[in-house]
């Protein structure tokens, strides 16, 4: 089972600035691998698959790169509705794909 | 459009046996996984593990083994995680998603149900 380790647990950022979200898998999912968003009491959001892919109606603020192990999701100019919870899987060959512990991003 | 769409919240005593549903609409059911994902409270996600509705193909989480079962009825378009006997551990909310790419248990999930909590309290 590949284990998916996120950093850092926490970050806080200004609305207005950038911020960049790490992760790191415990052997190579190559380019599998997608970051979910998630607010208070709603369900979960895809916003990136294939490591770089930006899901459907996602804006463009919203970026990710890597493969291999590193990963990273990046958000330029966070808007308020930026500040969630987000966790990187990965969906390399065979199941369980078992997600990160998460990034909590919260306003500074 | 694609909905998923559970069954509403639940509280249930140690022991119980439970079963929720998540009723999918807008796309061919049969032809895509779906997944459960555990989250207890204050606490991040879990992959519980998925099922395949046309022909109820399963693949668990070890962490999960022995502890759920899926099963799904393609005629009404509608997946089922099931328990036998509740523990209080068993206690958080439970999402279903449907897997990305037709066909494929290797894809990330991009439509997700509201949630059903599961309360397991004597």
């Amino acid at each position: 089972e590949i284990v998916m380790t996120q950093s850092p647990a926490t970050l806080s950022v200004s609305p207005g600035e950038g911020a960049t979200l790490s992760c790191r898998a415990s052997q190579s999912v190559s380019s599998n691998l997608a970051w979910y968003q998630q607010k208070p009491g709603q369900a979960p959001r895809l916003l990136i698959y294939g490591a770089s892919t930006r899901a459907t109606g996602i804006p463009a603020r919203f970026s990710g790169s890597g493969s291999g192990t590193e990963f990273t999701l990046t958000i330029s100019s966070l808007q308020s509705e930026d500040f969630a919870v987000y966790y990187c899987q990965p969906y390399h060959n065979w199941p369980p794909f078992t997600f990160g512990q998460g990034t909590r991003l919260e306003i500074k | 459009e694609v909905q998923l769409v559970q069954s509403g919240a639940d509280v249930k005593k140690p022991g119980e046996s439970l079963k929720i549903s998540c009723k999918g609409s807008g796309y061919s059911f049969s032809t895509y996984w779906i997944g459960w994902v555990r989250q207890m409270p204050g606490r991040g996600l879990e992959w519980v593990g998925i099922i395949y509705p046309g022909d109820s193909d399963t693949i668990y989480s070890p962490s999960f083994q022995g502890q759920v079962s899926f099963s799904a009825d393609k005629s009404i378009s509608t997946a089922y995680l099931q328990w036998s006997s509740l523990k209080a551990s068993d206690t958080a909310m439970y999402y279903c998603a449907r897997l990305k790419t037709e066909y494929s248990r290797s894809s990330p999930f991009d439509y997700w149900g509201q949630g059903t909590l599961v309360t397991v309290s004597s």
